[in-house]
């Protein structure tokens, strides 16, 4: 089971660049990394994922060392509408897999004006 | 693309009745997941299928949960008798083979 390790809460202004860091010391080989963001009352919606170096779209950064014990969401001018809380998930991908995907506290993340 | 649909929204019961949710996923999507959040916390696997098999559900309190997915695509979550502690919101999920997860809105399940 791969655990993962974020900050509880983060605070940030409009405008700034965020990074959150997740450790996943025991990450397995064929294991990726995915970060969720949960609005209020919603579901988690899927925000990126990774297995190696950098990976880019148009919401978010995800940085991952060589050593993949750890990954960074990095958030690029966030506004007030990025106030979530955001999830790091490491797992497989195979199909009909059993994941074993354990979901921690998440990073809540506060945008002020 | 639609999304994942749940019914109801919001379910208000007393302890020891029973309470049944549905989940209709995504059109194609083969893996279906049911999870459990309690506020404050991230969600818990309950269940994952596999179109109508069941690939985990070593989660889900038998005892009093049970779930379904007939024919591979809706799917059917119960709780019998309920408990103080079900009060959570109930998430669906669903993913193409090698796809991520997309969930639904969630039940907002309160028992008295």
């Amino acid at each position: 089971l791969a655990k993962t390790t974020q900050p509880i809460s983060m605070d940030s202004y409009e405008g700034q660049e965020v990074n959150i860091t997740c450790s996943h010391n025991n990450i397995a080989t064929n294991d990726y990394i995915t970060w969720y963001q949960q609005f209020p009352s919603q579901g988690p919606r899927f925000i990126i994922q990774g297995y190696k170096t950098k990976v880019t779209n148009e919401v978010a950064s995800l940085f991952i060392p060589a050593d993949r014990k750890s990954s960074t969401l990095s958030l690029p001018r966030v506004s007030l509408s990025d106030t979530a809380v955001y999830y790091c998930l490491v797992g497989g991908r195979e199909a009909g897999n059993n994941r074993k995907l354990i979901w921690g506290l998440g990073t809540s993340l506060a945008v002020n004006p | 693309e639609a999304g994942v649909a749940q019914s109801p929204r919001y379910k208000i019961i007393e302890k020891r009745q029973s309470v049944a949710f549905w989940c209709n996923p995504i059109s194609g999507h083969a893996t279906l997941y049911w999870y459990q959040q309690i506020l404050g916390q991230g969600p818990k696997l309950l269940i994952q299928f596999q179109n109508n098999g069941v690939v985990d559900d070593s989660q889900l309190p038998k005892d009093r949960f049970s779930a379904e997915r007939l024919k591979g695509v809706d799917s059917t979550l119960k709780i019998q008798p309920a408990k103080l502690e079900d009060s959570a919101v109930y998430l669906c999920a669903s993913s193409r083979d090698r796809g991520s997860e997309y969930f639904g809105p969630g039940t907002r399940l309160t028992v008295l």
